[in-house]
């Protein structure tokens, strides 16, 4: 769902269970998508990305679904761990100003796990 | 392999203050970027450089904010005067591509104005 202020979209599981993190993009003209984790005090760290070419990518146990018809990115994550806890952004990588491409980051979700 | 630094990790001023961040990017990456992430939200892009050269700023809200790569190696983001609404968390990217692509994000600045 949208995020207002300061109250981001919040997904709760057990550990163990497997995670689905949702994300809406804005543009048709994005030719890459990017998932980040943060978390709490640190930068966002790259966890998966995939090109508009393409539905699907799995890493370890993470898989990126994109669906361009709809213009949605989901992240699953398997056997979700306490270390999983975080805020995981999808990021659009879209031509504007002079540059090749820049990031637009989404509201992000806050992933708690739950031992 | 060193990753992105910045300093100072945090910093709290008083509104109409000034105030300067820097960031040094990883050895050999040619651009780099500024974002400004407010609490709750996703980070936003203030400016790209490319060596020493400004290749995007059209984010930067340029009647308050100032950056540069004088060297084409760290860069200092600069603030005067500063305003409530400037409280966020000020990141540093830097990637050995131009595209926009693999990115690898520091620490950040964590900015708290009175």
């Amino acid at each position: 769902g949208e995020s207002v202020g300061l109250h981001l979209p919040t997904l709760s599981v057990q550990e163990g269970d497997n995670s689905i993190i949702n994300c809406a993009y804005s543009n048709s003209a994005s030719d890459y998508f990017i998932w980040y984790k943060q978390e709490s005090g640190k930068g966002p760290q790259f966890i998966i990305d995939i090109r508009s070419n393409m539905d699907k990518r799995q890493g370890q146990r993470v898989t990126v679904l994109l669906n361009k018809t709809v213009k949605h990115l989901s992240l699953q994550i398997a056997a979700t761990q306490p270390g999983d806890s975080a805020v995981y952004f999808c990021a659009e990588l879209y031509p504007y100003g002079g540059s090749q491409g820049n990031l637009i980051f989404g509201k992000g979700t806050k992933l708690s796990v739950k031992p | 392999e060193a990753g992105v630094a910045q300093s100072p990790r945090y910093k709290i001023i008083e509104k109409r203050q000034s105030v300067a961040f820097w960031c040094n990017p990883i050895s050999g990456h040619a651009t780099l970027y500024w974002y400004q992430q407010i609490l709750g939200q996703g980070p936003k892009l203030l400016i790209q450089f490319q060596n020493n050269g400004v290749v995007d700023d059209s984010q930067l809200p340029k009647d308050r904010f100032s950056a540069e790569r004088l060297k084409g190696v760290d860069s200092t983001l600069k603030i005067q005067p500063a305003k409530l609404e400037d409280s966020a968390v000020y990141l540093c990217a830097s990637s050995p591509v131009t595209s926009g692509e693999t990115q690898y994000f520091g620490p950040g600045t964590r900015l708290l104005v009175l």
